[in-house]
């Protein structure tokens, strides 16, 4: 059950695009369409970005887009803003029936 | 409104037991999978353990099993997380979540802070 592998941090221009990588296993990413991604702001409770490799809340941005290609999961930040500054992480379902979260991306806008 | 609210955090010495809880308003708990989840200070997100609707799954990070033991009453809305032989390790933000299907979670509480510590 160890944590899927994050960038430690990724920056980016004010209206620019960013993409935050999230590489796991066979028993994790690679075997199960079951990937989201969280956003948390210092001192909050995470919040739901994306579900499901690619669905997004209704109440979330349409610049947060996700994608998952073989072992690697991938959330794309369109149109920087300076809200965007957070910690975001990802998580994936695993053959054990748990969850298991990435280790955390810090994202800094320019 | 829908929310989680935590409570039973606070200082426990090492070796010692906790009883977290977490109150479910606003949206029908027992239709739903819930979930712990522990960050400590400074750190990432760790997934703790989980439980199904009627009780009949419950599933754990392998560092805590034979230590934490998850439960629920759906008569009460209620999630507890009984946390047994604490160590430092133990020590963080504990978040209770909602999970419709057990593989993303999308309803958060504010947390409730375990310190364990001499």
């Amino acid at each position: 059950q160890s944590a899927l592998t994050q960038p430690a941090s990724v920056s980016g221009s004010r209206g620019r695009s960013i993409t935050i990588s999230c590489t796991g296993t066979i028993s994790d990413v690679r075997g199960y369409d079951y990937v989201s991604w969280y956003q948390q702001l210092p001192g909050k409770a995470p919040k739901l970005i994306i579900y499901d490799v690619n669905k997004r809340p209704s109440a979330v941005s349409i610049r947060f887009s996700g994608s998952k290609s073989g072992y690697t999961a991938s959330l794309t930040i369109s149109g920087l803003q300076a809200e965007d500054e957070a910690d975001y992480y990802c998580s994936s379902y695993t053959s054990s029936s748990t969850l298991v979260f990435g280790t955390g991306t810090t994202v800094t806008v320019l | 409104e829908v929310q989680l609210v935590e409570s039973g955090g606070g200082l426990v010495q090492p070796g010692g037991s906790l009883r977290l809880s977490c109150v479910a308003s606003g949206f029908t708990f027992s239709n739903y999978w819930m979930t712990w989840v522990r960050q400590a200070p400074g750190k990432g997100l760790e997934w703790v353990a989980n439980i199904n609707q009627d009780r009949s799954e419950r599933y754990y990070v392998d560092y805590v099993k034979d230590r934490f033991t998850i439960s629920r009453d759906n008569a009460k809305n209620s999630l507890f997380l009984q946390m047994d032989s604490l160590s430092a390790g133990d020590t963080g933000v504990y978040y209770c979540a909602r999970s419709e299907y057990g593989d993303y979670i999308d309803l958060w509480g504010q947390g409730t802070l375990v310190t364990v510590s001499s």
